[in-house]
């Protein structure tokens, strides 16, 4: 099992430019979430979705949007890159049953210049 | 703003002390869990505690959970140096719709 995988690890933007975070998951998941994590600020959450094709806005949801066309799948864009989008992403998915714990992919380090 | 908050935010200790975290919410949840980070990697989970559990424990892990203080804190028994990294608490809301939010993390460091 390779539980979630996001893709890619790394990547380097330039301001205005656009690119999508690829998170994938092999568990059958119905929730899946992305966060992003900046120095003392802890996770703090983007986007998140409960089932295939809805998405709900998190804490931070300001210039990215995503998608859940597949159930394994979740996409997070960013339509026009800004340098206060630097950050680590990750991504997470859990079972829909109550009361069961997160599982994280490994993160993906941008950086927008 | 995030719904858990941590302290302390750092804590240094000798190998074979224990060292104590603590976590406050603010809303009703169903559960809280805690997670652990080792340096530029993912987070993996440690321990659930539901909101009608007050104690659990697992290896050298004692999660306690006072919800009528909205608070939790964990404790992890005879430290070890492969014990250091960053600990974080997440709280599953009642009324979320299974928003999974996090603290701002404690930063364990054990010295050897």
């Amino acid at each position: 099992n390779a539980g979630v995988t996001q893709t890619p690890k790394f990547r380097v933007l330039k301001t205005g430019q656009s690119m999508t975070l690829l998170c994938a998951q092999d568990m059958n998941h119905e929730y899946m979430y992305w966060y992003r994590q900046d120095p003392g600020m802890g996770l703090r959450l983007i986007h998140y979705s409960v089932g295939e094709g809805t998405t709900a806005k998190g804490e931070v949801p300001d210039g990215y949007n995503v998608s859940r066309l597949k159930k394994q799948n979740f996409l997070l864009g960013l339509e026009s890159a800004a340098p206060s989008q630097t950050s680590v992403y990750f991504c997470a998915s859990k079972t829909g049953q109550s009361s069961r714990e997160a599982f994280f992919g490994q993160g993906t380090r941008l950086t927008v210049v | 703003s995030q719904q858990g908050e941590e302290d302390p935010q750092a804590l240094s200790i000798q190998e074979g002390e224990n060292a104590t975290m603590n976590c406050s919410y603010k809303t009703s949840i169903n559960n809280l869990q805690w997670y652990r980070q080792n340096s530029g990697r993912g987070l993996v989970h440690l321990i659930l505690i539901r909101s009608n559990e007050r104690e659990k424990h697992s290896g050298r892990l004692r999660v306690t959970l006072d919800t009528s203080k909205k608070s939790s804190s964990l404790l992890i028994t005879a430290s070890r140096a492969a014990d250091t990294a960053s600990y974080f608490c997440a709280t599953d809301a009642e009324t979320s719709g299974s928003r999974l939010t996090f603290g701002e993390g404690t930063q364990l460091t054990v010295n050897p």
